[in-house]
């Protein structure tokens, strides 16, 4: 069946680059579109971007100039990359997949807590 | 970019009875929009998109309205299972935005 699971690192200080894997199976990656969403207290639920079953990728403008999304299809991996963190990027993290572009994402992984501190 | 509203915000009811959550879009969005379920601990839940599909495997005690920019999603005879949070969606342009959310509690 279908699963996403994010990891990542829980606590990353100011300033840092943020790195999260999501690991998928149930489905090949270049068969789908991966999404990455965040869900923060000030901001609520926000797209960040995706990385295109083709392999290319497209970024929400709010994050384009400090975000990377790359992939490994061969481990079934997707990663996010973000840096210049501040305390506003604390939140849940969460991968999720959709069949291209204009389409909704139809399944999710359970997200990734993650929280930038001192 | 497209701003999604919902409302209300929290609702309070009870088994059995329906309820309604709204979603309005700043511009037309067609009718590219989904309704999604969150619950703790679990992975959410793609309920409706296409504004009034059932996702296969949703149950058909959901419906979804709408088209342009206003959307509802109904919830007919409540059961426990389905108190948790909404949120709306458009994929219509980037960026996708999605609601501020419904917390559906029990009354």
């Amino acid at each position: 069946q279908v699963q996403l699971k994010e990891t990542g690192p829980g606590l990353v200080q100011p300033t840092q680059t943020l790195s999260i894997t999501c690991t998928v199976s149930g489905f090949s990656l270049t068969s789908y579109y991966m999404q990455w969403v965040r869900q923060t207290p000030g901001k609520g639920l926000e797209w960040m971007g995706f990385i295109r079953s083709g392999g290319s990728t497209e970024y929400n403008s709010e994050f384009k100039s400090r975000l990377s999304i790359s992939r490994d299809t061969s481990k079934n991996q997707v990663f996010l990359k973000m840096n210049s963190l501040k305390t506003e990027d604390t939140g849940v993290y969460y991968c999720a997949r959709s069949d291209y572009g204009y389409n909704p994402f139809d399944y999710w992984g359970q997200g990734v807590m993650v929280t930038v501190s001192s | 970019d497209v701003q999604m509203t919902q409302s209300p915000s929290y609702l309070a009811a009870s088994p059995g009875e329906s309820v309604s959550i709204s979603c309005k879009a700043s511009k037309s969005i067609s009718n590219n929009l989904a309704w999604y379920q969150e619950k703790p601990g679990k992975a959410n839940k793609l309920l409706i998109h296409s504004g009034s599909t059932l996702q296969s495997g949703t149950p058909s005690r959901f419906s979804g309205s709408g088209s342009g920019t206003d959307f509802t999603l109904t919830i007919r005879s409540l059961e426990f299972e389905d108190f948790a949070v909404y949120y709306c969606q458009q994929y219509n342009e980037y960026p996708w935005t999605f609601g501020g959310g419904t917390k559906l509690e029990l009354k």
